[in-house]
């Protein structure tokens, strides 16, 4: 079963704005990642944080990580419409190989 | 190609009949993940190979689902005697870790639809 939840499960915004996005996890982490997944497509790796990093940036991109609330959050400034895709925040650690996703935000950007 | 290819792209089955889907990673990536994702879902891990070896199988669901991957390259997932609940995508990722732990981006292909009727 997954261990993440993002929030908001589903986000619109105006072209132009900032979205943020926040996902929660349970176990311990080596590293908490995010991926973008187009409709009918795989999914793209975005921002790789580690556990003993605090803040990330990437472009038009920024990841934060809380290891005492088990949060992140990820930033995209001045969206556009092509952003419009579903977010996910994943992580490894505890023991486990594959990545352990949440269950995603929807965002929309209106053009 | 230079990505993940995944084949086939969709995939309809009857119940009980059985499926086998195939992915070919990037060359010479030493990972390979096999992940099933449910509509409206995130993906759920459910097999690791390093090359040949298949180091993780704690995710598969039952003794139905089976994965190989012979010679460290082209995966195969196959599933026995399908079930309506078997429908999803599954989506197959590769990465270039050659250490357990030693964590890379995971690159995935576009997936396959499987539809059990």
């Amino acid at each position: 079963s997954q261990q993440g939840e993002e929030d908001p499960q589903a986000l619109s915004i105006q072209e132009g704005e900032n979205a943020t996005m926040n996902c929660s996890y349970k176990t311990s982490i080596n590293n908490l990642q995010w991926y973008r997944q187009n409709s009918g497509r795989g999914l793209v790796h975005l921002i790789l944080i580690r556990s003993n990093e605090r803040e990330k940036h990437s472009g038009r991109l920024r990841v934060t990580l809380d290891t005492s609330k088990k949060s992140s959050s990820l930033l995209i400034t001045a969206s556009r419409a092509a952003d419009t895709a579903s977010y996910f925040c994943a992580h490894s650690g505890g023991g486990a190989d594959g990545l352990t996703f949440g269950k995603g935000t929807h965002l929309i950007i209106q053009p | 190609g230079a990505g993940v290819s995944q084949s086939p792209r969709y995939k309809v089955a009857k119940r009980g009949q059985d499926v086998a889907l195939r992915c070919d990673p990037i060359s010479g990536h030493v990972s390979l993940f096999w992940y099933q994702q449910a509509l409206g879902q995130g993906p759920e891990f459910l097999t690791y190979f390093q090359n040949e070896a298949q180091l993780d199988k704690s995710g598969l669901p039952s003794d139905r689902f089976f994965a190989e991957r012979p010679e460290g390259s082209v995966s195969t997932l196959k599933i026995q005697r399908t079930q309506q609940e078997d429908s999803a995508v599954y989506l197959c990722a590769s990465s270039l870790s050659a250490r357990r732990g030693q964590w890379q981006p995971q690159h995935f292909g576009d997936g396959t639809r499987l539809s059990i009727l």
